[in-house]
């Protein structure tokens, strides 16, 4: 069954230092995978998402994520933190499976950003 | 602007009280889901529905019923509300695969 895993419930970075969260994930086929953000009392906005291709995608805000079949992870990263991305975060696997095309969300990872 | 558009922001329900929460997107998508997130657990879905006229249930359907009225609302409703069910409610529409998800900014509701 598919599912994503988000190890860090919540991390603690100073503004200007970098970025990692972690995302793992367990899907039969090659997965169409997601991150979304959630600023306070807000919906959750796309970051960016991986169908095929170049491991390595650009999202918006200065986010990028890369995909790792050998280790089932799709870990995002920021180079230099900003007091403005303090939000929480999701990744998410598609199951393409059904017809539909459902997201399964992980618990998501909580980001606070030390001035 | 396009996107979902959720209604009310905020509600305070008595212990079996009845109401609906509302969605409507304008974006001409097939797809609309209805999700609740709670802390510690990520978005969880209750129903969903993938073109006008049909739904089905989720993760975590009871105690909910929903109605896909047209192609562009989608509406949630709790006959009897139960303090479990104080959440935050989202709902979503979505058009292919490649696009992942639109959400509203949700309902928070609570139950007494």
């Amino acid at each position: 069954a598919q599912s994503v895993t988000q190890p860090d419930i919540h991390i603690t970075v100073s503004e200007g230092a970098s970025l990692e969260l972690r995302c793992n994930y367990s899907y039969g086929a090659t997965p169409y995978l997601f991150w979304y953000v959630q600023s306070p009392g807000q919906g959750l906005q796309l970051l960016l998402k991986y169908f095929s291709g170049d491991t390595l995608v650009q999202g918006i805000k200065g986010f990028e994520a890369e995909f790792k079949r050998s280790q089932s992870s799709f870990n995002l990263r920021k180079p230099s933190v900003h007091w403005s991305d303090a939000a929480e975060y999701f990744c998410a696997v598609l199951d393409r499976g059904s017809t539909l095309g459902r997201l399964y969300f992980g618990r998501g990872t909580q980001l606070t950003v030390w001035p | 602007n396009a996107g979902v558009t959720q209604t009310p922001k905020f509600q305070v329900l008595k212990t079996g009280q009845s109401m609906t929460l509302q969605c409507a997107q304008d974006m001409n998508h097939n797809s609309m889901y209805w999700y609740r997130q709670d802390p510690g657990m990520g978005l969880r879905l209750i129903y969903y529905s993938a073109s006008e006229g049909t739904t089905d249930k989720g993760e975590v359907p009871n105690g909910y019923n929903v109605s896909r009225l047209n192609k562009r609302e989608f509406s949630l409703r709790l006959e009897s509300a139960a303090p479990s069910q104080t959440s935050v409610y989202f709902c979503a529409s979505s058009e292919t695969d490649y696009y992942g998800y639109t959400f509203g900014s949700g309902t928070r509701l609570t139950v007494v």
